[in-house]
């Protein structure tokens, strides 16, 4: 079984301020672990992965997160935000095997304040 | 490359109508999932499917249903609406390696009256 906690349905941060959305999992193996952004009335488009290697991943428009196995956490963030940041962001979760069930967090939607 | 294509991008029904939904690949994937998305709420798994067999399965009634044809294109059937299966439906495609992150389409909108 698998399941994705995003704490903070929303978050408001300062244009220029660090963005900081949080991601517990839950996860019976090891986890695949991914963030997408999703504007409104769009898709989801895929920020950044996690699936084996290094835990510090790169993602599009300046973001990151970190896999931490201990805390079990894939936090996002960004050092400095942008108008064009607002959006809603998902945290998913899935894993290796036979077929690709994907589990999605509820999202967390993110207000910028000029 | 054109990316995942959905059709039509909106629908209106009434309760008891049944409904059709259409899914195009990314070029190369093979593998087609289906997922609903209620207003405020993250994306719901309905389907997978790879080479035409069905691979997985959420936790949706009977009345959803789905197909892939031999070009990897894929529908999504649901029969006898109600009010509550008003979403937004996603489909995404991917190589079959889950380590490959899914290609989203702009979805269905898909209102119940």
């Amino acid at each position: 079984a698998q399941s994705v906690t995003q704490l903070g349905s929303h978050v408001s941060v300062s244009e220029g301020a660090l963005v900081l959305l949080r991601c517990n999992y839950s996860s019976s193996v090891p986890p695949y672990l991914f963030w997408y952004v999703q504007y409104p009335n769009q898709g989801l488009q895929l920020l950044l992965k996690y699936t084996t290697g290094a835990t510090l991943v790169k993602g599009i428009n300046g973001f990151e997160a970190e896999f931490k196995k201990s805390e079990t956490s894939f936090h996002l963030t960004k050092p400095s935000a942008h108008m064009s940041d607002a959006a809603e962001y998902f945290c998913a979760v899935t894993h290796s095997g036979g077929y690709q069930k994907v589990t999605f967090g509820i999202g967390t939607k993110l207000q910028v304040i000029p | 490359d054109a990316g995942v294509t959905q059709s039509p991008t909106h629908l209106i029904k009434t309760r008891g109508q049944h409904v059709t939904l259409r899914c195009s690949p990314i070029s190369g994937h093979k593998s087609v999932s289906w997922y609903q998305q209620v207003l405020g709420q993250g994306p719901q798994f309905i389907f997978q499917y790879y080479e035409k067999e069905e691979r997985g399965r959420g936790n949706f009634p009977d009345r959803f249903s789905a197909r892939q044809f031999p070009n990897y294109s894929s529908e999504l059937n649901v029969n006898a609406l109600l009010l509550g299966d008003s979403a937004l439906y996603l489909c995404a495609s991917s190589p079959m390696d889950s380590s490959q992150p899914q290609h989203f389409g702009d979805g269905t909108r898909l209102s119940i009256l």
